[in-house]
């Protein structure tokens, strides 16, 4: 079975944190993803990687960027949290078509 | 803009009725279609996916009906059950492997 965890499943940060959203897969993947889901619009890609140390802006990237070190570890990161930012983040992988998606991880900033 | 539109975003059903979920996109480049389905407190899940060679895909209760020339596709869930009671994605991916453009996704509620 394909294993994408994300490490918090809720998360309560401040305004102005810079917060760290961390995924891993077990799957030896090169594609992984970060979405973020709001009520009403869906899923929307705010960055991706297809290998290591490389990135790839999304749609909506603003506020966000990523790292990746290691091939199965993706990292989101929030430079200065705001309340806008209060979301459903999603990290994804995928194999050949089918994407594998983690739990996901509830922040709120307050 | 949105690549991929889908409606209803809510859609109500009976126990046994069908639901029916449409998804239209404009980009000739994709070429790969799946639905994904999401529980409450999960990730999203691949359902069913279709390439454009076919106009239908089936399992199951569960059918994907592809319309090439006018660029939509759709899902029918036949005999609706509760447990299908979800949140759908449908999606498109095109030459950038891997990446997905989803629609905003569609409620399913299935009352017993």
């Amino acid at each position: 079975d394909v294993k994408v965890t994300q490490s918090s499943r809720y998360l309560v940060k401040r305004t102005g944190e810079k917060v760290f959203l961390e995924c891993v897969q077990d799957m030896d993947h090169e594609n992984m993803f970060w979405y973020r889901q709001d009520p009403g619009l869906g899923l929307r890609l705010i960055y991706f990687s297809y290998d290591v140390k490389m990135k790839e802006k999304g749609d909506i990237p603003e506020g966000y960027s990523v790292s990746r070190e290691k091939k199965e570890r993706f990292s989101l990161i929030l430079e200065s949290a705001s309340t806008n930012q209060t979301s459903m983040y999603l990290c994804a992988t995928t194999g050949s078509t089918e994407a594998f998606f983690g739990q996901g991880t509830r922040l709120t900033v307050v | 803009q949105q690549q991929v539109k889908q409606s209803p975003q809510s859609l109500i059903v009976q126990k046994g009725g069908i639901s029916i979920i449409n998804c239209a996109y404009e980009n000739t480049a994709f070429d790969y279609f799946p639905w994904y389905q999401q529980f409450p407190g999960k990730g999203p899940a691949l359902l069913i996916a279709i390439r454009p060679d076919v106009s239908e895909k089936k399992e199951g209760r569960f059918t994907i009906s592809f319309n090439k020339s006018a660029k939509q596709f759709s899902l029918h869930i036949m005999d609706s059950q509760p447990g299908d009671s979800a949140t759908y994605f449908c999606a498109a991916e095109g030459s950038t492997l891997g990446r997905l453009y989803f629609g905003r996704g569609t409620q399913l509620t299935v009352w017993p």
